[in-house]
C-alpha cells in the first residue's frame, strides 16, 4: 500500500498568513493526489484534485503544487473559516489511502 | 445540487452487521461512481470500498480495501438512486462515522461531493 505523510501534524497561524502544509507520498503517484478540508462534525470537502486543480466553487486562495512523491498545499492569506484539519490523499492504486491531517488553528 | 443523504445513527453488536444507505440527487447516478470512506474516533479517514458508475457490459465494478474485503459490500439501487454499503462480522474497532462520497474517478478515488456521515457504534 501506498503510505502517505504530511507536515506539520497542526500549525497555529494569523489571519493573512500563508500557511503551506506538505504531503508525501511512499512511491510516485503522478498528480493522483487530492486535498480535502474537514471541519468537525462536517463532511469533507474536496479543494484540490489532481495535485493543482481547484475544484469548482472554492476560493482561490486555495492551491496546490507538486507531482511525483512530494506535493505542497497552500492558504495565500489564512481566514477564520478555514480552521479545519487538511488531508492529502493519493487514487493512484487502491487502497485510496489518506495522510494523517495537518489541524490549522488561528492563533 | 448536488446532494448525498444518509441513513441514521447505528448501534450493534460484536458479530452482527451493519447497512447504511447514500440517498443521492442532483445529478445523473448512473454517471458516478460511489465511494465508502470511514473515520474512527481520534483516527484518519479510512477508504474502504467503491462502486464504479455503470459501465455498459457487465453493469458495475466493484473494489475494496484490503483491511475489510471479505466484510464489506457495496451496492447501488438505480431505481432509487441510493448506495449502499453493507459491513458484516462487526468489531469494536468498526466504531466509526461511516461517509458515502460521489467519486468522479474512472477507476475510483477522487471524492467531489459527500454525505453527511452515519455514525455506527459497535458495543456489548
Amino acid at each position: 500500500d501506498i503510505q502517505m505523510t504530511q507536515s506539520p501534524s497542526s500549525l497555529s497561524a494569523s489571519v493573512g498568513d500563508r500557511v503551506t502544509i506538505t504531503c508525501q507520498a511512499s512511491q510516485d503517484i503522478s498528480n493522483y493526489l487530492n486535498w480535502y478540508q474537514h471541519k468537525p462534525g462536517k463532511a469533507p470537502k474536496l479543494l484540490i484534485y489532481d495535485a493543482t486543480n481547484l475544484e469548482v466553487g472554492v476560493p482561490s486562495r486555495f492551491s496546490g503544487s507538486g507531482s511525483g512523491s512530494d506535493f505542497t498545499f497552500t492558504i495565500i492569506s489564512l481566514q477564520p473559516e478555514d480552521i479545519a484539519t487538511y488531508y492529502c490523499q493519493h487514487y493512484d492504486n487502491v487502497p485510496f489511502t489518506f495522510g494523517p491531517g495537518t489541524k490549522v488553528d488561528i492563533k | 445540487q448536488v446532494q448525498l443523504v444518509q441513513s441514521g445513527a447505528e448501534v450493534k453488536k460484536p458479530g452482527a452487521s451493519v447497512k447504511v444507505s447514500c440517498k443521492t440527487s442532483g445529478y445523473t447516478f448512473i454517471s458516478y461512481g460511489i465511494s465508502w470512506v470511514r473515520q474512527a474516533p481520534g483516527q484518519e479517514l479510512e477508504w474502504l470500498g467503491w462502486i464504479s458508475a455503470y459501465n455498459g457490459h457487465s453493469n458495475y465494478n466493484t473494489n475494496y480495501a484490503q483491511k475489510v474485503r471479505g466484510r464489506v459490500t457495496v451496492t447501488r439501487d438505480t431505481s432509487t438512486s441510493t448506495a449502499f454499503m453493507e459491513l458484516r462480522s462487526l468489531r469494536s474497532d468498526d466504531t466509526a462515522v461511516y461517509y458515502c462520497a460521489r467519486d468522479s474517478s474512472s477507476w475510483g478515488g477522487r471524492f467531489d461531493y459527500w454525505g453527511q456521515g452515519t455514525l455506527v457504534t459497535v458495543s456489548s
